[in-house]
C-alpha cells in the first residue's frame, strides 16, 4: 500500500535551533517529491519539488533533500515566522499527490 | 504567480441541503484540478480529480452522488456537497495545475464547511 510517513509530528524549536523534518515514502510508481507549508485555516503553499535522489532544492531558511526512499527539510536558524505545519506529499506520473500527516513546527522566541 | 481562489471562505448550512464551492484558477489556465477534505489535526484527503470538459474520477470511499464535481472551464471548477449531513463538515480544499501530468499543485485558501 502507498504510504507517505512524516516525523517527527510535532516539533518545537528555539529561535535559531536548526533541526531537520523527515518524509519517507513507499509510494508505487512516484516521480516527485512536492513540501508545502500550511497555516492554520489556509491552503497549502508550495515551497519545493524534488524529482531526482541527490537532488536538493534551498531557499531561505529551508533546504529539501531527496534520497531513493525518502526526503528531509532542514530548518536552518529558524524564526517565529516559519512556525506552521510542513506537509510532503509523493506524486504519481497522473499528477495525484498522496499526503503525509504533516509535521507541526513550533518556533519559540 | 499561480493564484487559486476559493469561495466561499466559510459557509454555515443546515443538514439536508446542499452546498456550491467554487474554485477558481486567477491566472492561469488550470487543465486538472484537485479537490481535497482536511478533517482537524489530519492531512489532505484527496477526493477527486477533474480534468476540464471532461466527468471528476472520483478516490475510492467517495460518493460521487453526494459530492458533485463540475470542470466547465479552464478557470472554473464547483464542487456541490448534496444533502448535506454534520459528517460532511470539514476544510474542503482545492487545488489546480496547467496540464493534465505531474507538476505543481497550487492550492486555493479552503472553504470551512459547517453542517448544523
Amino acid at each position: 500500500e502507498d504510504q507517505v510517513t512524516q516525523s517527527p509530528e510535532a516539533l518545537r524549536l528555539q529561535e535559531g535551533e536548526s533541526s531537520s523534518l523527515n518524509c519517507s515514502y513507499t509510494v508505487s510508481g512516484l516521480r516527485g517529491l512536492f513540501w508545502y507549508r500550511q497555516d492554520p485555516g489556509k491552503g497549502p503553499e508550495f515551497l519545493f519539488t524534488l524529482y531526482s535522489a541527490g537532488e536538493e532544492k534551498e531557499k531561505e531558511r529551508l533546504k529539501a533533500t531527496l534520497t531513493k526512499k525518502e526526503s528531509f527539510l532542514h530548518i536552518t536558524a529558524p524564526k517565529p515566522e516559519d512556525s506552521a505545519t510542513y506537509l510532503c506529499a509523493g506524486g504519481d506520473s497522473w499528477g495525484k499527490f498522496q499526503f503525509g500527516a504533516g509535521t507541526q513546527v513550533v518556533v519559540t522566541p | 504567480g499561480a493564484v487559486v481562489s476559493q469561495h466561499p471562505s466559510w459557509v454555515i448550512c443546515k443538514s439536508g441541503t446542499s452546498v456550491k464551492i467554487e474554485c477558481r484558477s486567477l491566472d492561469f489556465q488550470a487543465t486538472t484540478m484537485f479537490w481535497y477534505r482536511q478533517f482537524p489535526k489530519q492531512s489532505l484527503m484527496l477526493m477527486a480529480t477533474s480534468n476540464e470538459g471532461s466527468k471528476a474520477t472520483y478516490e475510492q470511499g467517495v460518493e460521487k452522488d453526494k459530492f458533485l464535481i463540475n470542470h466547465a472551464s479552464l478557470t472554473l471548477s464547483t464542487l456541490t456537497v448534496t444533502s448535506a449531513h454534520p459528517e460532511d463538515s470539514s476544510f474542503y480544499i482545492c487545488s489546480a495545475t496547467r496540464t493534465s501530468g505531474l507538476e505543481t499543485q497550487y492550492f486555493g485558501p479552503g472553504t470551512r464547511l459547517l453542517v448544523l
